[in-house]
């Protein structure tokens, strides 16, 4: 009954591969958003969306892109990966409208060699 | 932009005793305040949330409290037990047209029997 579903769990990557990170989500929200976690940084927004085909710059988009092609998937892309996006990252929905809460999906770990 | 700290990053404590994690913020404007928890391999879940005119919220042994003053805000787990053990982030929001939470990097608090 997981509302918010990320795939891969884990994925290990080779430097200058493309890497497509999945998300879908069941509870009808319209904001989707991606974050990467990472030690002593906590959260980070990378994109956001607000709906079907809208796709905004979080705080560091940097070699990241995002795609939301229905209001249930939200993907993020790393056309170029590099070790430096090693990371956990967490997609999470969230209602038009209600800035505090989020709800978050189970994370995927990435290593980039 | 929205600056925020929190602290402490480790917190360990005895079950029946308290706990609390303090964080401040930069931006006056702030409007949103959030606490989630983290579990082990999991993402993020909402405990709590507060808008800028509460200053004190209680639910299930959790209290979180607001001085806008200073710009601090704190979550207090009295009665810890092992099962609190987690990391736990504060997240704020000035909600302009869809941005999503600004979060902290996180506590990391374990409670022993």
């Amino acid at each position: 009954e997981a509302a918010v579903t990320q795939s891969p769990r884990n994925k290990v990557a080779v430097t200058g591969g493309k890497v497509t990170l999945s998300c879908n989500q069941t509870n009808n929200h319209n904001n989707m958003y991606w974050y990467r976690q990472d030690t002593g940084h906590g959260l980070r927004l990378i994109h956001y969306s607000y709906g079907a085909g809208s796709t905004e710059k979080g705080d560091i988009p940097d070699g990241y892109k995002a795609s939301r092609p229905s209001q249930e998937n939200f993907s993020l892309i790393l056309e170029l990966a590099t070790p430096s996006q090693t990371s956990v990252y967490f997609c999470a929905s969230g209602r038009q409208g209600d800035a505090e809460t989020l709800y978050f999906g189970s994370g995927t770990r990435l290593t980039v060699l | 932009g929205e600056q925020v700290e929190q602290r402490p990053p480790h917190l360990s404590v005895r079950e029946g005793d308290s706990a609390i994690i303090i964080c401040t913020y930069t931006d006056s404007a702030t409007a949103y305040f959030s606490w989630y928890k983290q579990e082990a391999g999991a993402g993020l879940q909402l405990l709590m949330s507060v808008l800028s005119n509460v200053d004190r919220k209680e639910e299930q042994g959790l209290t979180v409290l607001l001085n806008k003053k200073d710009k601090r805000l704190s979550l207090n787990l009295t009665a810890a037990h092992p099962g609190d053990s987690a990391v736990y982030f504060c997240a704020v929001s000035v909600w302009e047209g869809g941005r999503a939470l600004i979060f902290g990097t996180g506590t990391t608090v374990s409670v022993s029997p």
